[in-house]
């Protein structure tokens, strides 16, 4: 079942600013992946943060992970045209491979 | 290195008939393989789990007659479609696990007519 609820749904920013998405979920983890979706395409991985961190950063995006509040943040600083995609959250439950993903959300960054 | 493809990357098949997925991981083995789902503006569905040399997992909903996953080898699992009606037409995505990370292929886009 999807245990991941991400917010905002759909956003819509001018270039140079920065987005914000957050992802929450309902059962422990090991770790949380964000990926990145072009329209049709494939899943491209961003980032892995596990458990046991709070904060990475990887270029222009910062990922935060609050454990206690069960939810995490994607942070992608100076946006450019190329980020508008779709992004999703992924947990894995303690103890299994497979990843739950969120519901996404689907930025567009206009010029 | 990881890379993961799929064959073919867009199928057309008549409601009825069967089409098969191919899902291999290029340069590196996989014991576990995972196919999603996705309909259009929604999220990845896992369909199943896929392991080299056994019978696949099923998530809860998913109909195993259906859709027959097989992994014959560390590199390659496919997805079988069985009898396609239209409302299996979506967006089918595999992936390879490596250490604790997925890695995702390019999807394959079915339409069943």
């Amino acid at each position: 079942s999807q245990q991941g609820e991400e917010d905002p749904q759909a956003l819509s920013i001018q270039e140079g600013e920065n987005a914000t998405m957050n992802c929450s979920y309902k059962t422990s983890i090991n770790n949380l992946q964000w990926y990145r979706q072009n329209s049709g395409r494939g899943l491209v991985h961003l980032i892995l943060i596990r458990s046991n961190e709070r904060e990475k950063h990887s270029g222009r995006l910062r990922v935060t992970l609050d454990t206690s509040k069960k939810s995490s943040s994607l942070l992608i600083t100076a946006s450019r045209a190329a980020d508008t995609a779709s992004y999703f959250c992924a947990t894995d439950n303690r103890g299994a491979q497979k990843l739950v993903f969120g519901q996404g959300t689907r930025l567009t960054i206009n010029p | 290195g990881a890379v993961v493809s799929q064959h073919p990357s867009r199928v057309i098949c008549k409601s009825g008939t069967s089409v098969k997925i191919e899902c291999r991981s290029l340069d590196f083995q996989a014991t576990t393989m995972f196919w999603y789902r996705q309909f259009p503006k929604q999220s990845l569905m896992l369909m199943a789990t896929s392991n080299e040399g056994s019978k696949a997992t099923y998530e809860q909903g998913v109909e195993k007659d259906k859709f027959l996953i097989n992994h014959a080898s560390l590199t390659l699992s496919t997805l079988t479609v069985t009898s396609a009606h239209p409302e299996d037409s979506s967006f089918y995505i595999c992936s390879a696990s490596l250490s604790y990370e997925q890695y995702f292929g390019p999807g394959t886009r079915l339409t069943v007519t």
